[in-house]
């Protein structure tokens, strides 16, 4: 069935350095991935997302990159500033008109 | 953009009485949406993919006598907790796509339901 592990479920970083967070995935079918940012008690929105085709894709600071042979994808967050501090989200998608299954989380915490 | 709106964004109700949450699309037409429930500091967790004008698909596990899920319109989702008892208390949130092929969803910006 379907199923996306991620790690680590908790990362706390220095201002300024990188964050890698990463997202294993079991379906073969899975051809989309977004990753989402949850501050506390509001919607997930979403930040980047890749699909299949495409090895990596960068927008500014953040980065997604995948691995379809070894079914894992990789957000990477570089110079890192407090408000990068939330919960982040991978998922997964195949195609179903939107359906999508989501990682544990990883709660980031970026210190001044 | 997409924006999904989603209301009440809170409500506390006594055990045993029914809740109804609402999900439109505002600028967008949805044939699919989505329900997710999420525990404090868990990941959200797919209940059930409503479908504009047929019945909702539940995922394993979710009841659907107790959550029941109407998608009358194509920018109207409605999922009714019947019958809450305490631990029902969560933060439901819905999402919805833009119906344009590229699988982007957008969210509601949740329900944080609390039975007594």
């Amino acid at each position: 069935g379907e199923n996306v592990e991620q790690h680590p479920s908790t990362l706390s970083v220095q201002e300024g350095d990188s964050a890698v967070i990463k997202c294993t995935y079991s379906d073969s079918a899975s051809n989309y991935f977004p990753w989402y940012k949850q501050e506390l008690g509001k919607r997930p929105q979403l930040i980047i997302d890749i699909r299949s085709n495409v090895g990596e894709k960068k927008d500014q600071r953040i980065a997604v990159t995948l691995n379809k042979t070894a079914k894992h994808f990789s957000l990477h967050i570089t110079e890192t500033q407090p408000e990068d501090s939330a919960v982040y989200f991978c998922a997964e998608g195949d195609n179903q008109g939107g359906k999508l299954i989501f990682g544990q989380g990883t709660e980031l915490s970026v210190k001044p | 953009g997409a924006v999904v709106s989603q209301h009440p964004s809170r409500v506390i109700c006594k055990s045993g009485t029914s809740v109804k949450i609402e999900c439109r699309s505002l600028d967008f037409q949805a044939t699919t949406m989505f329900w997710y429930r999420q525990f404090p500091k868990k990941s959200l967790m797919l209940m059930a993919t409503s479908n504009e004008g047929s019945k909702a698909t539940y995922e394993q596990g979710v009841e659907k006598d107790k959550f029941l899920i109407n998608h009358a319109s194509l920018t109207l989702s409605t999922l009714t907790v019947t019958s809450a008892h305490p631990e029902d208390s969560s933060f439901y949130i819905c999402s919805a796509s833009n119906s344009r092929g590229d699988e982007k969803l957008f969210f509601g910006s949740g329900t944080q339901l609390s039975v007594l």
